[in-house]
């Protein structure tokens, strides 16, 4: 298998503008997992699906955030509109179990 | 509240062991975990404990789990060049939610 795959690896956007980042996880896993990355508040988990189902999106900061999973193998992560201080490194994540979960390479977004 | 803390560096020598530690608060934690992080890259599942062990061994990491004081440890024998980077300790509390410390950027020095 690949690993978790993540689009696009760098996105720079304009303030106001609508932002979606997408994944694909590993087959067969049916845990997926949306973190965000900062220097300031660390590594912070944002939402996860369990067989497609959003299971706890209290990570979600806003309403501007939206994630959906439309199927076992394909999520997005969607940000309208951006703002400078949503710029972070975003992270995808997929598990079978609670033995630990395998991370994509992340999307760096900025957004100016 | 859920916390994970450890240090923020640690910087040992080409060939010596290298001990990072972390404190969590939650006493009901099943797993925790140790994760790795190189520049540019997403995190690495280094490996997991369950909270009925005390100790695990996977080649030349070894974890160490005080679930009475809530502290891990991760101890790397024969640290390399190659170790260099960051190390996040994580706690599974509950459900699915994992929550991560800031991570120990370890420098290997050759």
């Amino acid at each position: 298998d690949a690993g978790v795959i993540q689009s696009p690896r760098h996105e720079v956007t304009e303030m106001g503008q609508e932002v979606t980042l997408r994944c694909k996880p590993i087959s067969g896993h049916d845990y997926l997992f949306w973190y965000r990355q900062t220097m300031m508040r660390g590594l912070e988990l944002l939402i996860y699906f369990n067989n497609n189902v959003p299971i706890d999106d209290s990570g979600m900061p806003e309403d501007r955030f939206s994630a959906k999973m439309p199927n076992a193998s394909f999520s997005t992560l969607k940000i309208q509109p951006s703002e400078p201080r949503d710029s972070a490194v975003y992270f995808c994540a997929s598990s079978s179990d609670r033995a630990g979960a395998f991370f994509g390479q992340g999307t760096r977004l900025t957004v100016v | 509240g859920e916390d994970v803390e450890q240090s923020l560096f640690l910087s040992v020598r080409e060939g010596d062991s290298s001990v990072i530690n972390c404190t969590y608060t939650d006493s009901s934690s099943t797993y925790l975990y140790w994760y790795k992080q190189e520049p540019g890259a997403g995190l690495q599942l280094l490996t997991y404990i369950f909270s009925n062990m005390d100790m695990k061994q996977d080649q030349r990491l070894t974890v160490l789990l005080n679930k009475k004081d809530k502290h891990l440890s991760l101890r790397i024998a024969d640290t390399q060049t190659g170790d260099s980077a960051i190390y996040f300790c994580a706690e599974n509390t509950g459900g699915f939610k994992t929550i991560f410390g800031a991570g120990t950027r370890l420098f290997v020095k050759a």
